[in-house]
């Protein structure tokens, strides 16, 4: 079946530090991949996806490319900010019509940013 | 703004009881799932539904049952509450047309079960 593995947190660093959380998948065919963010006291949102090989997601300063060759997904951004502080959750979701968008989700990283 | 509201942000309740969580998406959106987040184990699919009244089983539905009488409208039923229920349960919905678009979700309800 289909499994995403996160890097085990959780992540302390200090404002303008650069941020890797890595994250790798098993999944049969071409899954579409995403970064999910968890802000204190809220539901997730979306934060990049990507959709098949090669593709780079980025949203707000963050990227992930999608490789299929390591079958990974890394989060990266080149300098945090406290507001980047939340809980971060790499997914996927298997093609197909039959998939209906289920999404599979990793373990979480807490991220935590001081000044 | 796509919009999902559960119905309760905290709930305690006692061992044995019968447990809904109610949720409402006004997007007109055919897909409607509920997920348990536990920490050290990411959120876990517990029921999904593509369309009023049908269902299907997610990774851990045991102890679970769900209703779906109208499209905006999916309930998590817990059918005997027991204590390891206790978790955060997150309630999301998608416009599925076999191609993945985004889904959306709720804030999330809080249960404790004593």
């Amino acid at each position: 079946g289909n499994s995403v593995t996160q890097m085990e947190g959780p992540v302390t660093l200090s404002e303008e530090a650069f941020l890797t959380i890595n994250c790798t998948y098993t999944a049969t065919g071409y899954p579409s991949l995403f970064w999910y963010v968890q802000y204190p006291g809220e539901g997730l949102q979306l934060l990049l996806k990507a959709t098949k090989a090669d593709d780079k997601g980025s949203n707000k300063g963050f990227e992930a490319t999608y490789r299929k060759e390591t079958t990974s997904f890394h989060l990266e951004k080149g300098s945090v900010q406290v507001s980047d502080s939340a809980v971060y959750f790499c997914a996927l979701s298997r093609a197909g019509g039959t998939s209906y968008g289920k999404l599979t989700f990793g373990q979480g990283t807490i991220l935590t940013v001081h000044p | 703004d796509v919009k999902v509201t559960q119905s309760s942000r905290y709930l305690v309740k006692r061992t044995g009881e019968k447990v809904f969580l109610e949720c409402v998406q006004d997007m007109d959106h055919e897909n409607m799932f509920w997920y348990r987040q536990d920490p050290g184990l990411g959120l876990r699919l517990i029921y999904f539904s593509y369309d009023v009244k049908m269902k299907e089983k997610g990774d851990i539905p045991e102890g679970y049952s769900v209703s779906r009488e109208k499209k905006e409208r999916f309930s998590l039923i817990l059918e005997s509450a027991s204590t390891n229920q206790t978790s955060m349960y997150l309630c999301a919905s998608n416009p599925w047309t076999g191609i993945f678009t985004e889904a959306f979700f709720g804030q999330g309800t809080r249960l404790t079960v004593v």
